[in-house]
C-alpha cells in the first residue's frame, strides 16, 4: 500500500561521524520535506524540495545536507557540524496541485554518543 | 518569529467525555490548518484541516473551528475513546511556501476509564 518508508527506525552513531537517513515514497507526491522533533517539543523544518533536483533550507537547515535525485527519495546526512544531532527524525511528502495536507513516515530516532 | 502556540499541554478527559484542544496563532497570512495526532514513537497523522475562508470543519467526530478575529484554532473530539490518547498538534501554513508548516509545541491527551 502507499506510503512513506523511513529507516532505519533507531540509528545510533558516534561523535564526529556523519550518517544518512533514508526516506522513500511511493505516494507520487512532487514535494518532500524533512522534520525534527525534539523531546516535549513540534516540529521543526529542516529541509524541503518541491520538485527533483531542487531543494531549500528550512528553519534548522545548518549541519545537514539533502539531495533529491528520484522523487521517490529525499534522503537527509545529518553531518559531524550539528551540535545536537539526537533526535526523532520526520519526513513528509505532500501533492502541491491538490493542497493535501502532508503525509508523515513513522520516523528514525538518531543516538549520537 | 511568529508561531503557533497551544494553551495546555496536558488534557485529561475521561472516556466518553468530550474534549477540546486549543490553539493560538499569531501569523495573521496563514492561510491553512492543520491538526494532527501523534502516537508515541509514530509519526504524525492527519486528522483534519481547514482553509482560512472558513471557521468550521467537520470529520468524524471530530470538529474543527477558526476564528480568525482572535486567531484561534480549536479541535473537538466527541466520545473520546482510549484510543484518542496521543499528542494533538495544531500547525500552520503561513502561506510564503505551500507545505512549510509551523508546529505549536503539542498538548498531550490521556483518556481515563
Amino acid at each position: 500500500d502507499g506510503g512513506i518508508t523511513q529507516s532505519p527506525k533507531y540509528l545510533f552513531r558516534k561523535e564526529g561521524q556523519n550518517v544518512t537517513l533514508s526516506c522513500e515514497q511511493n505516494l507520487n507526491h512532487d514535494a518532500m520535506y524533512w522534520y525534527r522533533q525534539d523531546p516535549g517539543q513540534g516540529l521543526r523544518l529542516i529541509y524541503y524540495s518541491q520538485i527533483v533536483n531542487d531543494f531549500q533550507k528550512g528553519d534548522i537547515a545548518e549541519g545537514y545536507s539533502v539531495s533529491r535525485e528520484k522523487k521517490e527519495s529525499f534522503p537527509l546526512t545529518v553531518t559531524s557540524a550539528q551540535k545536537n544531532p539526537t533526535a526523532f527524525y520526520l519526513c513528509a511528502s505532500g501533492d502541491r496541485r491538490y493542497n493535501s495536507p502532508l503525509h508523515f513516515g513513522n520516523g528514525t530516532r538518531l543516538t549520537v554518543t | 518569529g511568529e508561531s503557533v502556540g497551544l494553551h495546555l499541554p496536558t488534557l485529561s478527559v475521561q472516556e466518553g467525555d468530550n474534549s477540546i484542544i486549543n490553539c493560538a496563532y499569531s501569523n495573521s497570512a496563514s492561510d491553512y490548518f492543520i491538526w494532527y495526532k501523534q502516537e508515541s514513537g509514530k509519526g504524525p497523522q492527519f486528522i483534519i484541516d481547514i482553509r482560512s475562508n472558513m471557521d468550521k470543519r467537520q470529520g468524524q467526530r471530530v470538529t474543527v473551528l477558526l476564528n480568525k478575529t482572535v486567531k484561534h484554532l480549536s479541535l473537538q473530539i466527541a466520545a473520546t475513546q482510549p484510543g484518542d490518547s496521543a499528542v494533538y498538534f495544531c500547525a500552520e501554513n503561513t502561506g510564503d511556501s505551500w507545505g512549510k508548516l509551523q508546529f505549536g509545541a503539542g498538548t498531550q491527551v490521556v483518556v481515563t476509564p
